[in-house]
């Protein structure tokens, strides 16, 4: 079964701990991306990466990083996590030969306090 | 980065009435994209659309990529409790719109 995990699903951390959410997919993607919800602000890309040791800024990359060392997995990392990055996280893989159809995790509820 | 604009931002809705939300941009796109999202779970694919002015069904959704290729609706027709959730339009260059929130009531 096509799927992408993600965890923790959820987190509550205090602010400067860092802290690590894995993502892994079994589709054989390339692309993956990291995305973040946020009340009426829709779904925001933080890093992509087109494929093993190749990422880049999304959107809102500020305070986060990211690293792909296999195809499979794309974690994401809060090296000093701040209040105004608690948000709801998704990871998502990409079907790049469909038109850029998105498969995303479960999600990762985190609340830095 | 650049967002889709997407509208109505919620809905409150009979269960058995249609929906309508549609989704613009001052861009152009190749593909444009139908996600609905549950609570508690990431967002699911639900309709994808290639070409300009195609109209693609999957079961009681329909959805179009318009003409311009700078806009694109999505109906629900005989809405249904499961039907809740939020729907979000995206397009092929990873930008995905602000969402629209639906509850049905029974």
């Amino acid at each position: 079964e096509a799927q992408v995990t993600q965890n923790p699903r959820y987190l509550i951390t205090v602010t400067g701990k860092k802290l690590t959410v894995t993502c892994s997919q079994n589709m054989n993607h390339e692309y993956m991306s990291w995305y973040r919800q946020d009340p009426g602000l829709g779904l925001r890309q933080i890093y992509y990466s087109m494929n093993v040791e190749v990422t880049d800024k999304g959107d809102v990359p500020e305070g986060y990083k990211v690293s792909r060392k296999e195809k499979r997995n794309f974690p994401l990392i809060l090296e000093s996590p701040s209040p105004n990055q608690t948000s709801l996280y998704f990871c998502a893989s990409t079907a790049l030969a469909r038109g850029n159809e998105q498969f995303f995790g479960p999600g990762t509820r985190l609340t830095v306090l | 980065g650049q967002q889709l604009n997407q509208s109505p931002q919620s809905m409150f809705i009979q269960e058995g009435e249609d929906v309508s939300m549609n989704c613009t941009s001052s861009s152009i796109f190749n593909t444009w994209l139908w996600y609905k999202q549950d609570p508690g779970e990431g967002p699911v694919l639900l309709i994808a659309l290639y070409k300009a002015g195609e109209l693609t069904s999957n079961g009681r959704l329909t959805a179009q990529f318009g003409i311009t290729r700078k806009d694109s609706f999505l109906n629900i027709s005989a809405s249904i409790p499961s039907d809740v959730g939020i729907y979000f339009c995206a397009s092929n260059q990873f930008y995905f719109g602000t969402g629209t929130s639906l509850t049905v009531i029974p």
